[in-house]
């Protein structure tokens, strides 16, 4: 049982906005910033949004994030073929001294 | 350009012990806390541990903590996990990741990965 909890699917069609939750506890989220990162199997997963909020250079304008309290989301507006992957929040636990990890969301594009 | 690159994996019986390294360059390894995260087949991220840049944080996972010691040799450009006791739960593709120094708990760049499969 991940202590991030994450739908474990979502999918949307080219014209849709895909939101995928996160939620967590004061401990983590209420309390840490929050990432979220993209992951196809078999490779290295990628930074995708972090500081809540903030997209590294070179991720498409169609990623964002927001927070508010203790849940964080990832919209994707307008996915594209090539986004289909696993989406994953994480942030620090102040209680557990450690990082945390959703369960993960596999992306489908319609 | 950043590469974390881990070796080490295969397979092991219950109860054996394996030694994970992972080699970082592209940056000065001596500025950065290191993590080790671990994904189960078939399942979601997990982190498993956290070393500090100058050695003197270092935070296990609950799962982990008194069979797997995370250590560094920043001469080497080096980091390691020493994984004993391990179990057929154990199993899983490990990963290396940098953390991306500042106020907040933040991975920015992550290796391929390296499989360990615990099986009799």
């Amino acid at each position: 049982q991940s202590v991030l909890t994450q739908p474990p699917s979502a999918s949307g069609t080219p014209g849709q906005r895909v939101i995928i939750s996160c939620s967590g506890s004061s401990s983590n989220i209420g309390s840490n910033t929050v990432n979220w990162y993209q992951h196809l199997p078999g490779t290295a997963p990628k930074l995708l949004i972090y500081s809540d909020n903030r997209r590294p250079s070179g991720v498409p304008d169609r990623f964002s994030g927001s927070k508010s309290g203790t849940s964080a989301s990832l919209a994707i507006s307008g996915p594209q073929s090539e986004d289909e992957a696993d989406y994953y929040c994480a942030a620090w636990d102040d209680s557990l001294n450690g990082g945390v990890f959703g369960g993960g969301t596999r992306l489908t594009v319609l | 350009e950043v590469q974390l690159v881990e070796s080490g994996g295969g397979l092991v019986k219950p109860g054996g012990s394996l030694r994970l390294s992972c080699k970082a360059s592209g940056f000065t390894l001596r500025d950065h806390s290191m993590n080790w995260v671990r994904q189960v087949p078939g399942k979601g991220l997990e982190w498993v541990s956290s070393i500090s840049a100058s050695d003197t944080y270092i935070y296990y996972a609950e799962s982990v903590r008194g069979r797997f010691t995370i250590s560094r040799d920043n001469a080497e450009n080096s980091v390691y996990l020493q994984m004993s006791s391990l179990m057929v739960e154990d199993t899983a593709v490990y990963y290396c990741a940098r953390r991306h120094e500042g106020s907040s708990w933040l991975i920015d760049y992550w290796g391929q990965g390296t499989l360990v499969t615990v099986s009799s």
